[in-house]
């Protein structure tokens, strides 16, 4: 199977912009969580979809939104860029489904954004 | 709230030895899972090892191994045989049960240099 694949690698915005980041899980997971990486904060956790419906929600402000799509594609919206939305932004997936207790998340090889 | 520690911001081994990478987590759940990623300069967390807590038995997978002692609330891993490949930093995550719907919790990391 195809891994995690995100899209695009690398993005250079100005500061008040908005960017889209994709996610494309593997085949048959249908769980996308999303994930912040920085130097001074580390891996923080931003939102968790599973068909269609954000399920969970880390402590980010409104301007991060997220959605899935019906073949479990995920994007996350971040708006009014600020410099410190600069990170490498991480989503990854999981199978979830019923029955099944492999719970371990699959990552992508990430977005880095950069805010100037 | 759940919190991952990891005390060894640096680790150092000598290719062919053996290294431990210490994690200590806290929580007030029974039902969850650990997890070690190692993410290398490329910057793609990579899935090392996974424990479920109801297992007493220690998760082991090829050269990683773990240490899971659940009173204690430490998980640590131990790489055997460590080559220059196994050079990344590492982390240590949690993730709950219930409606903790794919939010990994991460520790600061741990950098593992290989000396040959």
């Amino acid at each position: 199977k195809a891994g995690v694949t995100q899209t695009p690698r690398y993005l250079i915005k100005t500061r008040g912009q908005q960017v889209t980041l994709s996610c494309s899980p593997i085949s048959g997971h249908r769980s996308v969580s999303w994930y912040q990486q920085t130097p001074g904060q580390g891996l923080q956790f931003l939102f968790e979809y599973f068909s269609e419906t954000q399920r969970n929600k880390g402590n980010f402000p409104g301007r991060f939104s997220g959605r899935q799509f019906s073949n479990s594609r995920s994007e996350m919206n971040v708006s009014t860029l600020e410099l410190g939305d600069s990170a490498l932004y991480l989503c990854a997936s999981s199978s979830q489904e019923w029955g099944q207790t492999s719970y371990e998340q699959y990552f992508g090889p990430g977005t880095r954004l950069t805010v100037t | 709230a759940q919190t991952v520690t990891q005390s060894q911001p640096e680790m150092s081994v000598q290719e062919a030895e053996t290294v431990t990478l210490s994690c200590t987590y806290d929580t007030s759940e029974s039902d969850y899972y650990l997890f070690w990623y190692k993410q290398p300069p490329s910057r793609q967390m990579i899935l090392v090892i996974r424990q479920e807590a109801y297992k007493q038995q220690n998760a082991t997978e090829n050269r990683f191994s773990v240490n899971f002692q659940k009173a204690a609330k430490s998980f640590s891993l131990k790489i055997s045989d460590s080559q220059l490949g196994d050079a990344a930093m590492y982390f240590c995550a949690y993730l709950g049960g219930g409606t903790s719907y794919g939010k990994l919790t991460f520790g600061q990391g741990t950098i593992l240099t290989v000396h040959p």
